[in-house]
């Protein structure tokens, strides 16, 4: 089994829905982090936290510590929005990686 | 807009060739990363550096090397090319201690193998 497992790994929605991405872990964290990876292979780091809740733009990502759960969520969903997501945790300073959510949003 | 720059972008090559990746970031920062990613699976560290003349292997066994002379300079170097190297080879930086800031991702280099 993974230490970080994402569901669901792919996810097509119309322009428009509430998407939820969510991240489960199986280790002890410092941080968990949420990258966005287009299809052209570059990653932009969208969020990187340890508790509670950040939001930047249409994005949130919230994360429980005790259940050992973390979610991205996307306001709005445009069809920009479309791309990998990835979960990624610290643990003992060594990052452990998710496989990813593939999201499409058709127009 | 993150300042961190990887050539070649895509690059196909013979069995046997030596190649070299290139990485340079613009930011100053003291750490460097390579990882490894095939399509539609998770990240995988092959290489790390915490500063200048400081190397380090990651979790997945590679038969690449790593040099960091300079600060804004990791490359990444194949002796031998093989069909088992194809792969995209993602750079990235951090500006704090390890792994615990903001990770900055260059666009990588997709490496074919014939």
């Amino acid at each position: 089994k993974n230490e970080v497992e994402q569901s669901p790994q792919n996810l097509t929605a119309q322009e428009g829905e509430f998407i939820t991405i969510n991240c489960s872990y199986s280790v002890g964290i410092s941080a968990l982090h949420w990258l966005q990876q287009h299809p052209g292979g570059g990653i932009v780091s969208l969020f990187m936290l340890s508790s509670g809740k950040k939001k930047h733009g249409r994005l949130i990502a919230t994360i429980n510590i005790q259940e050992k759960h973390s979610s991205l969520h996307i306001t709005a969903s445009h069809p920009r929005d479309s791309a990998v997501y990835i979960c990624a945790v610290l643990s003992n300073y060594q990052l452990i990686w998710g496989a990813g959510t593939k999201l499409i949003i058709k127009p | 807009e993150a300042d961190i720059y990887q050539t070649p972008r895509y690059l196909v090559i013979g069995t046997g060739k030596k190649i070299t990746l290139e990485c340079s970031q613009t930011m100053g920062h003291d750490k460097m990363y390579w990882y490894q990613q095939d399509p539609g699976m998770e990240l995988h560290l092959i290489h790390y550096s915490y500063g200048v003349n400081s190397t380090e292997k990651g979790d997945l066994s590679s038969e690449s090397t790593v040099s960091r002379i300079r600060t804004e300079h990791f490359p990444l170097t194949l002796e031998s090319a093989r069909p088992s190297h194809t792969s995209q080879y993602l750079c990235a930086s951090s500006p704090h201690a390890p792994n615990t800031g903001e990770l900055f991702f260059g666009e990588g280099s997709r490496l074919t193998v014939l």
